[in-house]
């Protein structure tokens, strides 16, 4: 079946460094690839996403690049603040005879440490 | 203003007891989840609907059931709670063909 896979667990980085997430994904037929953000007590929000057609999506401090012949995908936060300290899920959309819907990873507890 | 809500945002009940979950959304999606959560964890999917009359299981054993009447409406139900349902629900809804889903802020259900 679909499946992602999501590292590391946990990243400690220093505020003003960079931290990557780094995601690989099972079904070579996945498209789409969205980032959510879960602030502590809060619901999970997208951030920024990927299509397949393309290789790299940058947002300001935030990036995303796609490497769809090694099916792996990354998350990429520059200049890092205390307010990105959250948990970050990747996810990939498998689509099952017609039927889509995204995998999540397991999620990166990223702290920033001030 | 579109979105999801959900209600309650907090709930304590006594084992044994039966509640359902509110989910609403005024996004016009076709496709609505719900999904398990421990604070900070995994998301584990448990039910889902692709329209009104539709609905499937998730991932996620669940004894939970759900019901999708109106395409706006999907309330998840619990028949006997109990202690190991003690949880984040969080239900979540997308554009069909779109991807990228949109969360409710969860209901946290204690279950004494």
């Amino acid at each position: 079946g679909e499946n992602v896979e999501q590292h590391p667990s946990t990243l400690s980085v220093q505020e003003g460094d960079s931290a990557v997430i780094k995601c690989t994904y099972s079904d070579s037929a996945s498209n789409y690839f969205p980032w959510y953000k879960q602030e502590l007590g809060k619901r999970p929000q997208l951030i920024i996403d990927i299509r397949s057609n393309v290789g790299e999506k940058k947002d300001q401090r935030i990036a995303v690049t796609l490497n769809k012949t090694a099916k792996h995908f990354s998350l990429h936060i520059t200049e890092t603040q205390p307010e990105d300290s959250a948990v970050y899920f990747c996810a990939a959309l498998f689509t099952n005879f017609g039927n889509e819907k995204l995998t999540f990873g397991t999620g990166t507890r990223l702290t920033i440490i001030p | 203003e579109a979105d999801i809500y959900q209600t309650p945002r907090y709930l304590v009940i006594g084992t044994g007891k039966k509640i359902t979950l509110e989910c609403s959304q005024t996004m016009g999606h076709d496709k609505m989840y719900w999904y398990q959560q421990d604070p900070g964890m995994e998301l584990h999917l448990i039910h889902y609907s692709y329209g009104v009359n539709s609905t499937e299981k998730g991932d996620l054993s669940s004894e939970s059931t759900v019901s999708r009447i109106r395409t706006e409406h999907f309330p998840l139900t619990l028949e006997s709670a109990r202690p190991s349902h003690t949880s984040q629900y969080l239900c979540a809804s997308s554009e069909l063909g779109a991807g990228g889903y949109t969360f409710g802020s969860g209901t946290r259900l204690t279950v004494v």
